[in-house]
């Protein structure tokens, strides 16, 4: 089945540096994927909806100025936590659209990354 | 706005027993409603789906009914193996199923099976 490989897995950094987590569809073209935040104990939130070659779509109380989303290629979609903070630390995944005629299910999510920021 | 609520975890259960995971959902309109599986080191599968009222999703021994009147959309299974040790989540989506829109999801209900 198609697969969404997300990078890194968990990342620790200190806090005001800028980290950068990727997703990539494999083995398909992804025009639209999804970024969500969860907190400990805490539900799956969007946060955004990137969309190959244009601005991406933020929820409400989203900061898009903090949270840079990318995605300038179908395969890659990347989100950067920029000035990172405590308050920042999360569960973040994505997924991925798969808009292909041969696709029976259509999202994909990849395994999540942990942050961590001290 | 749409909303989703599972029951908290852990659940630990012996090889063999009988799940439950309870789901309750909130929506204006009339969602689709997803179980997605996580196993260890694993992003987010589709373990099973139901479109509209009265649907039965079901895959690998899992099973789950659309019930409108209750707004709910448990999980069960007759017998667990120790390899369903995972996280569950149920999930809605407003816009038609099978379309890769972007879903509401519950908080995640962790699943222990011993042997």
């Amino acid at each position: 089945g198609a697969v969404v490989s997300q990078h890194p897995s968990w990342v620790i950094c200190k806090s005001g540096t800028s980290v950068k987590i990727e997703c990539r569809s494999l083995d398909f073209q992804a025009t639209t994927m999804f970024w969500y935040r969860q907190f400990p104990k805490q539900s799956l939130m969007l946060m955004a909806t990137s969309n190959e070659g244009s601005k991406a779509t933020y929820e409400q109380g989203v900061e898009k100025d903090k949270f840079l989303i990318n995605h300038a290629s179908l395969t890659l979609s990347t989100l950067t936590v920029t000035s990172a903070h405590p308050e920042d630390s999360s569960f973040y995944i994505c997924s991925a659209r798969d808009n292909s005629p041969r696709a029976n299910e259509k999202l994909f999510f990849g395994s999540g990354t942990q942050l961590s920021v001290l | 706005g749409d909303s989703v609520t599972q029951m908290e975890g852990p659940v630990t259960l012996s090889e063999e027993a009988f799940l439950t995971i309870n789901c309750t959902y909130t929506a204006t309109g009339y969602p689709s409603l997803f179980w997605y599986v996580q196993y260890p080191g694993e992003g987010l599968q589709l373990l099973l789906k139901a479109t509209k009222a009265d649907d039965k999703g079901s895959n690998k021994g899992f099973e789950a009914t659309y019930r409108k009147e209750t707004t709910s959309f448990h999980l069960e299974k007759g017998s667990v193996q120790v390899s369903d040790s995972a996280v569950y989540f149920c999930a809605l989506s407003d816009r038609p199923s099978n379309s890769g829109y972007a879903l509401n999801f519950g908080k995640g209900t962790s699943l222990l099976v011993t042997p």
